[in-house]
């Protein structure tokens, strides 16, 4: 099967890591994504990583990919209040043809 | 760059009206266009995938002929909703991807969404 699972909800104060972590399923997936949806909007690419990497760095955003175990992460760091928002992680299936999606995390920041 | 916006942000309309969404790349050519549907505080879920000039490919489940797609040219790609009534109410997203490349990964770029709301 296709399941992608994450936590539904994460607190975190301004300032503080955050670390939204994702399960899936499908062990032939190419790639890793990870989507930020703000309230009332679209789907925001914030960054992916190739399967045959361990990790993945780009400014305050830090992905790491447990192939082994099929967990997948997304740590914030210095978190700011502009990075409330639902965070979906999603796999790369058909072939790379189709993403199928994790079912969201929201992440709060709290003063 | 990759810029996709979708049109209208917004509808309400009556009963049995059939309503168009617009998703247009307008910085790139989408070859694939993909339309997802998303309940409040749900995920996305994939309705059908449209190539540029060719039929939709339609996820189980989904009624070809009640959500009609039309993939006319790389940059631009409807959705129909026809006779719609208040069930089709729900958050409407596409997105749109380049062409595969050797590695297979072109990230898929998402509009802004349409709230379709039914009375």
């Amino acid at each position: 099967g296709e399941d992608v699972e994450q936590s539904l909800f994460l607190s975190v104060r301004e300032g503080d890591s955050s670390v939204i972590n994702c399960t899936y399923t499908d062990s032939s997936s190419t790639y890793l994504y990870w989507y930020k949806q703000e309230p009332g909007a679209g789907l925001q690419l914030l960054t992916y990583i190739f399967s045959n990497m361990d990790m993945k760095q780009d400014q305050r955003l830090t992905v790491l990919l447990n192939k082994k175990d099929k967990h997948l992460s997304l740590r914030i760091a210095d978190t700011q209040t502009g990075d409330s928002a639902i965070y979906f992680c999603a796999e790369s299936t058909g072939g790379g043809n189709k993403l199928t999606f994790g079912t969201g995390t929201q992440l709060k920041v709290e003063l | 760059g990759a810029v996709v916006s979708q049109h209208p942000s917004w509808v309400i309309c009556k009963s049995g009206t059939s309503v168009k969404i617009e998703c247009r790349s307008l910085d790139f050519q989408a070859t694939t266009m993909f339309w997802y549907r998303q309940f409040p505080k749900q995920s996305l879920m994939l309705m059908a995938t449209s190539n540029e000039g060719s039929k939709a490919t339609y996820e189980q489940g989904v009624e070809k002929d009640k959500f009609l797609i039309n993939h006319a040219s790389l940059t631009l790609s409807t959705l129909t909703v026809t006779s719609a009534h208040p069930e089709d109410s729900s958050f409407y997203i596409c997105s749109a991807r380049e062409r595969l490349t050797r590695t297979g990964n072109q990230p898929q770029h998402f509009g802004d969404g349409t709230r379709l709301s039914i009375l």
